[in-house]
C-alpha cells in the first residue's frame, strides 16, 4: 500500500506560534485526512479534504491540497500546549474500500 | 461521531500465549472495522479489514493464522494474537465509521509480550 511521507519528522515551537507540516503521497487519491494522536492514545480525526478541493479550514486548522504535486499541508495557527501531539496524514486511494494509508507523522511539541 | 472502545487498554503476556483484543462500536452499526498496528515512533500499518458475518481480509505480509479476527456482530470485532512472541509487542488500534467521511479510532491496546 502507498505510504505518505511527512515533513518535518519533528517540530518544536513556542506557544502562540504557527506550526506547519507537510505530507506527500505517491498515487492518485479520493481524499486526504489529517489525524492527531496524543502519546499512547488513539487517533482523533481533524479534517478531511477531497481531491477536488484545494483548501479547507476548521477552527485554527488550515489544510491545503495540491494534487498536481501530490502534497498537502496542515497549518495550526496560534498553537497551544494542548496541541502537542503527533499528526498524521492519511490517504484513501481506492474508491469504496476506504482503506487508509498513513504517513510517517510529524511530532509537534508546543512549549509554554 | 462514532464512539469506539477497546479492551483491554494494555496487556502483558508470556511468550507463546494467546491474547484477545476487543473492539466495540458503541453507537454505530459497524459492518466494517479495520485493525491497525503501530510500533513505537512509527506510523499505523493496516493489518486487516474485518467484515461482519464474513471472513476478514488481510493485508500482504500479515499472517491470518496468527492474527485471528472475528466480527460476529455489528458492534464487536475481536483480534486474537495467537502464540504471541516478543516481536508482536505493539500498539493495536481498531477503527470504524462512515467511511465516506472519516474513520473513528479506538483508544488502542498496548501489548507487551515477555
Amino acid at each position: 500500500s502507498q505510504q505518505g511521507e511527512e515533513d518535518p519528522q519533528a517540530l518544536s515551537i513556542q506557544e502562540g506560534e504557527n506550526a506547519t507540516m507537510n505530507c506527500s503521497y505517491k498515487t492518485s487519491i479520493n481524499n486526504l485526512q489529517w489525524y492527531r494522536q496524543n502519546s499512547g492514545r488513539g487517533l482523533v480525526h481533524l479534517i478531511l479534504i477531497r481531491s477536488n478541493e484545494r483548501e479547507k479550514h476548521s477552527g485554527r486548522l488550515r489544510v491545503t491540497l495540491d494534487t498536481s504535486k501530490k502534497s498537502s499541508s496542515l497549518l495550526i495557527t496560534a498553537s497551544r500546549a494542548a496541541d502537542t501531539a503527533s499528526y498524521f496524514c492519511a490517504t484513501d486511494a481506492t474508491p469504496n474500500d476506504y482503506k487508509l494509508s498513513f504517513g510517517a507523522g510529524t511530532t509537534v511539541t508546543v512549549r509554554a | 461521531g462514532a464512539v469506539v472502545s477497546q479492551h483491554p487498554s494494555w496487556v502483558i503476556c508470556k511468550s507463546g500465549t494467546s491474547v484477545k483484543i476487543e473492539c466495540r462500536s458503541l453507537d454505530f452499526q459497524a459492518t466494517t472495522m479495520f485493525w491497525y498496528r503501530q510500533f513505537p515512533k512509527q506510523s499505523l500499518m493496516l493489518m486487516a479489514t474485518s467484515n461482519e458475518g464474513s471472513k476478514a481480509t488481510y493485508e500482504q505480509g500479515v499472517e491470518k493464522d496468527k492474527f485471528l479476527i472475528n466480527h460476529a456482530s455489528l458492534t464487536l470485532s475481536t483480534l486474537t494474537v495467537t502464540s504471541a512472541h516478543p516481536e508482536d509487542s505493539s500498539f493495536y488500534i481498531c477503527s470504524t465509521g462512515d467511511f465516506r467521511e472519516t474513520q473513528y479510532f479506538g483508544p488502542g491496546t498496548r501489548l507487551l509480550v515477555l
